[in-house]
C-alpha cells in the first residue's frame, strides 16, 4: 500500500508570493493533517480535514489556509510568504473520519502517518 | 495545552550500546506515539503505544498513562539509528488528529 505522498518536494519562493503544497493520503484514509517544522518552533499543528471539511486548526494566522477534496487529497496554501514561513511542511493521514472510536482507554485515538514532507525556502 | 518534554535533549552512544528516552506529557492522552525522523526529514512510525508495552526488534516502548510518561528503549544501537526521535500526543481533551510534540532527542551512533 502506498504512503502519504506529498508535492513539491522543495520549493522556493520569494516574499510576497503565495505557495501551494499539495498531499495525497494513504488509500483508505480520510483524515490529514498539516504540520510545520522549524529549527526554533519546532513541530506544530497547523489543521485537520476530513470529509472535505476543517475540523481542527493551530495557532498560525489566516494567510495559511488549506482545503481537502472528495478524494481526501488535501492542499494548504500559504499566502503573502514571509522569510519566517520558511520549514519543512508535513502532512500526515489517519483513519479518522473513516473507522468509529469503540472506547477504552486508547479511544478516539488514530495512529497518523507521515508523508517525506515538502521544504519550502522563502527568500 | 498539553506539554511533552523529552530527555535526554543529546545522546551519544558506541555501536551496540543500549538506551532509554524518555517522554513526559502533562496531561492525560487519547494517542502517543514515537517516530524516529530520518535524514531527509521523513517522520518514520515505530511504536503507537497510548498505554502499555510493545516491542519491535531492537526497540520497545512502555506507556504507563497513569503516570504520564513513555519510554523508548533502544538496545544493541547501531550507525543506522542515529537521528531525530520524537514522542507526540494527543491530548484526551483536544482529541481528533493535533498532535503535540516534543521537542525530540538527538541520537548520535558512533562506529
Amino acid at each position: 500500500k502506498a504512503g502519504v505522498t506529498q508535492t513539491p518536494r522543495y520549493l522556493i519562493k520569494t516574499r510576497g508570493q503565495q505557495v501551494t503544497l499539495s498531499c495525497s493520503p494513504i488509500s483508505g484514509h480520510r483524515s490529514v493533517s498539516w504540520y510545520q517544522q522549524t529549527p526554533g518552533q519546532g513541530l506544530q499543528f497547523l489543521f485537520e480535514y476530513f470529509s472535505e471539511t476543517q475540523r481542527n486548526k493551530g495557532n498560525f494566522p489566516g494567510r495559511f489556509s488549506g482545503r481537502q477534496f472528495s478524494n481526501s487529497r488535501s492542499e494548504m496554501n500559504v499566502s503573502t510568504l514571509e522569510l519566517g514561513d520558511s520549514a519543512l511542511y508535513l502532512c500526515a493521514s489517519s483513519l479518522r473520519g473513516t473507522v468509529s472510536w469503540t472506547g477504552g482507554v486508547a479511544g478516539g485515538a488514530y495512529e497518523q502517518f507521515f508523508g517525506p514532507g515538502t521544504r519550502l525556502t522563502v527568500l | 495545552g498539553i506539554q511533552v518534554e523529552q530527555s535526554p535533549p543529546d545522546l551519544i552512544l558506541q555501536e551496540g550500546a543500549n538506551s532509554t528516552l524518555r517522554c513526559n506529557f502533562s496531561d492525560s492522552v487519547n494517542n502517543l506515539q514515537w517516530f524516529h525522523q530520518n535524514p531527509w526529514g521523513q517522520l518514520i512510525n515505530l511504536f503507537y503505544i497510548p498505554s502499555g508495552t510493545k516491542q519491535n526488534g531492537r526497540l520497545s516502548a512502555t506507556t504507563v498513562a497513569t503516570e504520564r510518561y513513555s519510554l523508548l528503549y533502544i538496545s544493541s544501537s547501531q550507525t543506522t539509528d542515529s537521528g531525530v526521535y520524537f514522542c507526540a500526543v494527543v491530548s484526551q481533551e483536544t482529541s481528533g488528529s493535533r498532535l503535540t510534540f516534543g521537542e525530540g532527542t538527538q541520537l548520535t551512533v558512533n562506529p
